[in-house]
């Protein structure tokens, strides 16, 4: 069974900095491409990042480039964000999502997420 | 950025009777060079993440009942559910892949009358 579980949020002030993790098991995750997306309380989705499967291609959206930083570590099967100069309006649900084919980055597997809110 | 479009924004619809959702983006989502549409449909329940629908368009997803299904293309696209079940209720989200930013549109509320 296809799992992601993402980890690592919490409370922190304006200009802090935290690391998201998500654990992925029950596929092969070197093979895929991955995202992270965010939804902040009541509102929609928003894509951050993306990583291909080994890590030479990364894009990101420009509400978090320069802050943010999408890594993977194949070995461990984990994706991370981390996160610097956090902003009130980056609180949200962060979800890692999973890429459903090489190139084809509609999302097929996602976690529950793990919960940001940046306030003082 | 392409900006994705939704209408309408709220949907109330009967047990067993249809419902369209539209989605419109700001530039043509068509590749041509292989003729596919990148485009994706999405499902969000209450507490719960989105659940992939449809990709490419068109392609339903593993799983995915048939009564679910998309059209379009360029830069129009539909989500068509028929015969609508309690467990339809929730809000839906259309998402370009074809550049970056990957967008999503703001999402249509399905809501059971």
């Amino acid at each position: 069974e296809v799992q992601l579980v993402e980890s690592g949020g919490g409370l922190v002030q304006p200009g802090g900095s935290l690391r998201l993790s998500c654990a992925a098991s029950g596929f092969t995750f070197s093979s895929f491409e991955m995202s992270w997306v965010r939804q902040a309380p009541g509102k929609g989705l928003e894509w951050l990042a993306y990583i291909t499967a080994t890590s030479t291609i990364i894009y990101y959206a420009d509400s978090v480039k320069g802050r943010f930083a999408i890594s993977r570590d194949n070995a461990q099967n984990s994706l991370y964000l981390r996160m610097n100069s956090l902003r009130v309006e980056d609180s949200a649900l962060y979800y890692c999502a999973r890429g459903i084919a090489t190139s084809l980055p509609a999302f097929d597997f996602w976690g529950q997420g793990t919960t940001v809110a940046v306030s003082s | 950025d392409i900006v994705m479009t939704q209408s309408p924004d709220s949907l109330p619809v009967s047990l067993g009777e249809g419902a369209t959702i539209n989605c419109k983006s700001s530039q043509s989502v068509l590749y041509s060079s292989n003729n596919k549409n990148y485009l994706a449909w999405y499902q969000q329940k209450p507490g719960q993440p989105p659940k992939l629908l449809i990709y490419w368009a068109f392609t339903r997803e593993s799983g995915v009942p048939d009564r679910f299904s998309g059209s379009g293309s360029g830069t129009h696209f539909t989500l068509t559910i028929s015969n609508l079940q309690a467990e339809d209720a929730a809000v839906y989200y259309c998402q370009q892949y074809y550049s970056i930013p990957y967008t999503f549109g703001q999402g249509t509320k399905l809501e059971i009358k």
